[in-house]
């Protein structure tokens, strides 16, 4: 079955832990990226990866790290989590990056920081 | 940036009623998606729709790119329906960032 698999799914730790949030597709993707969801707020793109080992900043990069060594995988880093990174958090992947294809969402990490 | 609006913010509605949800943005796009966020979280495809006319079932959209606007359609509404909808645009602008709007949170009542 074609998917983006995320893992965890939810996740409790404490300020300053760091953490990884693996994130990863099976349909020959170019295209990565990650957002966050906040109440208020909608969707906001943390980071995104046109191709492998290229990537570059969405809108709220602050506070977060990404890799992309091969196609499949990209996973989120939170080097030092703090509060304000209590959020629910998407990966999303798609044929290409130029905009001309459908996205496609992971099931979504909730993660809160204590 | 291009800015991405929906209306209506919220909408509440019978089971087996009509509605239209809108889709405004303020520059041209290549990409325009919808989809509904579930009560559980998950997003889930309904559409790909830079122009043209779609439909899936009982849901069907149109986006109108000279005009900027983008309308989903959902006839007869199921209970199941229920969530946020999101809109999603990519603009020709080359910044291949997706930007989403702020939803419109639909409750149908049985």
């Amino acid at each position: 079955e074609a998917q983006v698999t995320q893992n965890p799914r939810y996740l409790i730790t404490v300020t300053g832990k760091k953490l990884t949030v693996t994130c990863s597709q099976n349909m020959n993707h170019e295209y990565m990226s990650w957002y966050r969801q906040d109440p208020g707020l909608g969707l906001r793109q943390i980071y995104y990866s046109m191709n492998v080992e290229v990537t570059d900043k969405g809108d709220v990069p602050e506070g977060y790290k990404v890799s992309r060594k091969e196609k499949r995988n990209f996973p989120l880093i939170l080097e030092s989590p703090s509060p304000n990174q209590t959020s629910l958090y998407f990966c999303a992947s798609s044929l290409s990056g130029l905009g001309d294809y459908e996205q496609y969402f992971g099931p979504g990490t909730r993660l809160t920081v204590t | 940036g291009i800015q991405v609006e929906q209306s209506p913010p919220d909408l509440i509605l019978q089971e087996g009623a009509n509605s239209t949800l809108r889709c405004n943005f303020s520059d041209s796009v290549n990409n325009l998606q919808w989809f509904h966020q579930n009560p559980w979280g998950q997003l889930i495809n309904l559409f790909y729709i830079p122009s043209g006319t779609k439909q899936n079932g009982r849901l069907s959209a149109t986006t109108v790119a000279t005009e900027r606007y983008s309308l989903l359609y959902i006839s007869s509404s199921q209970t199941t329906d229920s969530g946020v909808y999101f809109c999603a645009v990519v603009s020709t602008s080359g910044t291949y960032k997706y930007i989403f709007g702020t939803g419109t949170r639909l409750k149908v009542l049985a």
